[in-house]
């Protein structure tokens, strides 16, 4: 079955510093990735996706991602973190050649990042 | 304005009790879903609906019954409620199916179900 591992379910990075969110997936095929942002009390909304076009992904607030095929991952990054960028990230993965109808939408565990002032 | 609405957006109640949950959408998707996450935020697809076809019916006990009556609805029912139950459930929609590249899930703001 398609996944992905998110490597640490907490991180904690000083406001102005990089922030590294680590996914890795597991796929025969090229999937789709995702990364989500969930704030607290709220629903997900998406950061940044990868559709098998350029392998560096730029999202919203700054954030982006590379697809990297020989390494299996698609870590997140934003070289300052904001303290409003305290939230809950999930990676999430579509598994490659999915037919209509049968796709399914599979996060990773979660990883939890807070900012300190 | 809201895209993905919920409603409840709280709900307690006791065990053994049938409960829904509503979600409606204003985007004009195609594809609702309804997820569920757990006290360790877990996110887990439970059903998704095209064009009020079920398409994905993971392995959820037959007490969770989803119901389309139109594609900008798809609402949550749940007979014999059990502690187990307690979670966030989550609405989302999407312009068609995932596997269509671009398109991406959009998600209402959960729906927290207590069991006592």
């Amino acid at each position: 079955a398609q996944s992905v591992t998110q490597l640490g379910s907490h991180v904690s990075v000083s406001e102005g510093a990089l922030v590294l969110l680590r996914c890795n997936y597991s796929s025969s095929v090229p999937p789709y990735l995702f990364w989500y942002v969930q704030y607290p009390n709220q629903g997900l909304q998406l950061l940044l996706k990868y559709t098998s076009a350029a392998t560096l992904v730029k999202g919203i607030n700054g954030f982006e991602a590379e697809f990297k095929k020989s390494e299996t991952s698609f870590h997140l990054t934003k070289p300052s973190a904001h303290m409003s960028d305290a939230a809950e990230y999930f990676c999430a993965v579509v598994p490659g050649g999915s037919n209509f109808g049968n796709e399914k939408l599979t996060f990773g565990t979660g990883t939890r990042l807070t900012i300190i002032p | 304005d809201t895209a993905v609405s919920q409603t409840p957006k709280y709900l307690v109640t006791q065990m053994g009790n049938d409960k829904s949950i509503k979600c409606e959408q204003n985007l004009g998707h195609d594809t609702m879903y309804w997820y569920k996450q757990d006290s360790k935020k877990f996110l887990k697809i439970m059903f998704s609906y095209n064009n009020k076809e079920l398409i994905i019916n993971e392995t959820v006990p037959n007490r969770f019954s989803p119901k389309s009556p139109d594609k900008a609805h798809l609402n949550l029912h749940i007979n014999s409620l059990e502690l187990g139950d307690s979670a966030v459930y989550f609405c989302a929609s999407s312009l068609a199916g995932v596997f269509s590249g671009a398109n991406v899930l959009t998600f209402g703001a959960g729906s927290r179900l207590t069991v006592l």
